[in-house]
């Protein structure tokens, strides 16, 4: 079946750098990507969706400069999360459609001291 | 605006039946999944229902009724390892944007 590689699966940094988080569709093609927030025993939590070439699209109060999306080849999206702070320390998960499934990675769990 | 109700918690017995339901209110329907997340992992596929009325996949079975807005997911001869969170989650929007629920926990006790 469809695989949707994440990494890192694990992450601490410390407060004001930035972190990047890699997702990969490995066996087919996706033109579009979701990344997504999970605080502890709550649910996931749409962020973006992330476009081949060109502008991700945020969901409303997902601060875009603070979440940086990039998409440049139809199989990598990548999530950078810029001058991280406490706050930003989350379970981030990213996904993409191989029909009629939704695939999702297997999650960045993000520590920020 | 988009609205998905579900149980926040159940508990059941090994061997049972438990019934999941969820309720939605979402501008744009393209169908709706039923995903299983154990603590710390990734979301795995379970079901998806776009036309009305029943999937049966194995132990789980996965019900539809997009006039009413409800779904529900049927889990038979429960598991210890059924003990899980279950998301419900719709399919919306030009972009097919998946919106989950917030989740039920399910706890499945000997």
């Amino acid at each position: 079946g469809a695989v949707v590689s994440q990494h890192p699966s694990r992450v601490i940094c410390k407060s004001g750098t930035s972190v990047k988080i890699e997702c990969r569709s490995l066996d087919f093609q996706a033109t579009t990507m979701f990344w997504y927030r999970q605080f502890p025993k709550k649910s996931l939590m749409l962020m973006a969706t992330s476009n081949e070439g060109s502008k991700a699209t945020y969901e409303q109060g997902v601060e875009k400069d603070k979440f940086l999306i990039n998409h440049a080849s139809l199989t990598l999206s990548t999530l950078t999360v810029t001058s991280a702070h406490p706050e930003d320390s989350s379970f981030y998960i990213c996904s993409a459609r191989a029909l009629p499934a939704y695939t999702f990675g297997s999650g960045t769990r993000l520590t920020v001291v | 605006g988009q609205n998905i109700d579900q149980p926040t918690e159940m508990t059941a017995t090994e061997g049972a039946i438990v019934q999941i339901n969820c309720t939605y209110q979402t501008s744009g329907f393209n169908g709706l999944f039923w995903y299983q997340q154990h603590a710390g992992e990734a979301p795995t596929f379970l079901s998806y229902n776009v036309l009305d009325g029943l999937e049966e996949k194995g132990r789980f079975s996965s019900f539809l009724s997009r006039s009413k807005g409800y779904s529900y997911l049927l889990l038979k001869e429960l598991q210890m390892k059924d003990s899980a969170s279950y998301l419900c989650a719709v399919l919306s929007g030009g972009y097919n944007k998946l919106i989950f629920g917030a989740g039920t926990r399910l706890a499945v006790h000997p």
